[in-house]
């Protein structure tokens, strides 16, 4: 595998489900992100962790709970989700967070999340 | 209220022509802006990017220009060709932060 891989694809879960989505990087970058896109809106940053540790919390409900085990993988923890959460949910990782010059990031091909 | 707007949620372009993408921002912190393109199923892949310090980068037939005064940054793709058909979003940053904004793209068709 190269790159950067997202799993599940598609996911579907009722609002009283726990599930979570898993992000592998296979770049040797130390900073891993999470993206929310919805319907007709911008990709919005969720957190970002660099050498495993949270960095960026951009005010997302708790219901959300990222995990970042080490430099390559990153899983999003999910629960008592509501329909509107349902979103494509990208990962991204790049060489490091200190600057966003020359610092591309690269992602992740998304899951599709669907809440009922 | 969205820092970075592409105003634009579609265009389309005869194969050959210039495609001409644009993109506002509001934030005269940002000083790094990127562009990403995004096809079906997978995720954004990086294409381009601009320091503030200029007002034009070119890569091959992609060419992004920046004018500060206007807040306005535009991708030129010249020639287009089918395989441009994709969604394209522009990004913004301040060069010493980690944090991108993005706009909500726009939806390239390239016409045979």
């Amino acid at each position: 595998e190269t790159g950067v891989t997202q799993t599940p694809r598609h996911l579907v879960m009722g609002m009283t489900n726990k599930k979570s989505l898993k992000c592998e990087q296979h770049l040797g970058h130390n900073a891993m992100y999470w993206y929310k896109q919805s319907a007709k809106k911008p990709l919005e940053l969720m957190f970002v962790y660099n050498f495993k540790e949270q960095t960026e919390n951009n005010s997302v409900p708790s219901r959300f709970s990222p995990e970042c085990p080490n430099s390559s993988h990153l899983f999003l923890h999910l629960h008592t989700l509501q329909p509107e959460d349902s979103a494509l949910y990208l990962c991204a990782s790049s060489p490091l967070t200190t600057r966003i010059l020359n610092n591309e990031q690269f992602f992740g091909p998304g899951t599709r999340l669907t809440v009922l | 209220d969205q820092q970075v707007k592409q105003n634009s949620p579609s265009l389309s372009v005869q194969e050959g022509r210039i495609s001409i993408l644009n993109c506002d921002y509001t934030n005269s912190m940002f000083d790094y802006f990127l562009w990403y393109k995004k096809y079906p199923a997978e995720g954004p892949t990086f294409l381009i990017s601009i320091s503030s310090i200029k007002d034009k980068n070119e890569d091959g037939r992609f060419t992004v220009f920046l004018n500060k005064s206007a807040k306005h940054l535009s991708l030129h793709i010249v020639p287009s060709q089918p395989g441009d058909s994709a969604v394209y979003f522009c990004a913004a940053a301040t060069g010493t932060a980690s944090k991108l904004t993005f706009g909500t793209g726009t939806r390239l068709q390239v016409t045979l």
